[in-house]
């Protein structure tokens, strides 16, 4: 079956780092996506893996491991605009066809 | 180059009734899918158009229905509206089917079933 387990709240302190863990179960598997979204706001892409290991962006980092379905995003130095909703996701294929399946999101709460 | 946009931004039903929803693609994005997010949850994938006709969808039931147009603007139909349907209605484009996927997501239709 198709599920994406993620935290549902993190609190981390401005400048600090922190890892937001995904863990999922799907066929078909053709790419991990995050997203970022502040309250009231459409998602905003942030990083797309498709094979296992690390991408590095800017102060935003993403894993994945296929064997393990599971991937993480690397949020550092955070800044207080840094508060929002993070969704992972995951893209199927089958047959010719795509699907999206999203995470119910992490809230994340930056302190000064 | 413009961005992907939804019309209308909010609107109120009631039970059983029909809406249609919209959606603008972003310039040269041939794919385009529709989402549903309840508040609180993440947003739950509906169908996708690719050069007009439907690839993939998600479970849920027929009276979601959609379009998508030659210039690969697309509608979202809901028939017999029931009050569940209640949620911010999301549309994204993407360039082309599977590649790196970047979603470019709509302001999205927030619409209320009373």
């Amino acid at each position: 079956g198709q599920n994406i387990d993620q935290p549902t709240e993190m609190t981390a302190t401005e400048g600090a780092i922190v890892q937001i863990n995904c863990t999922y179960q799907t066929s078909g598997f053709n790419g991990l996506f995050w997203y970022q979204q502040h309250a009231g706001e459409a998602p905003t892409f942030l990083s797309y893996n498709v094979l296992d290991g690390l991408e590095e962006k800017g102060r935003f980092s993403s894993f994945l491991s296929r064997s393990k379905g599971y991937s993480y995003l690397l949020l550092k130095e955070l800044q207080m605009k840094d508060s929002a909703s993070y969704l992972c996701a995951v893209r199927e294929t089958g047959s010719g066809t795509y699907k999206y399946i999203f995470g119910t999101g992490t809230r994340l709460k930056v302190l000064a | 180059e413009t961005g992907v946009t939804q019309s209308p931004t909010h609107l109120i039903k009631t039970r059983g009734q029909q809406v249609t929803l919209r959606c603008s693609s972003q310039s040269g994005h041939n794919t385009v899918s529709w989402y549903q997010q309840a508040l609180g949850q993440g947003p739950q994938f509906i169908f996708q158009y690719y050069r007009e006709e439907e690839n993939g969808r998600g479970n849920f039931p027929p009276r979601f229905s959609g379009l998508q147009f030659p210039n690969y603007s697309s509608e979202l139909n809901v028939n017999a509206l029931e009050l569940d349907d209640s949620a911010l209605y999301l549309c994204a484009s993407s360039l082309e089917l599977g590649n790196t996927g970047e979603l470019f997501f709509g302001e999205g239709s927030r619409l209320t079933v009373l």
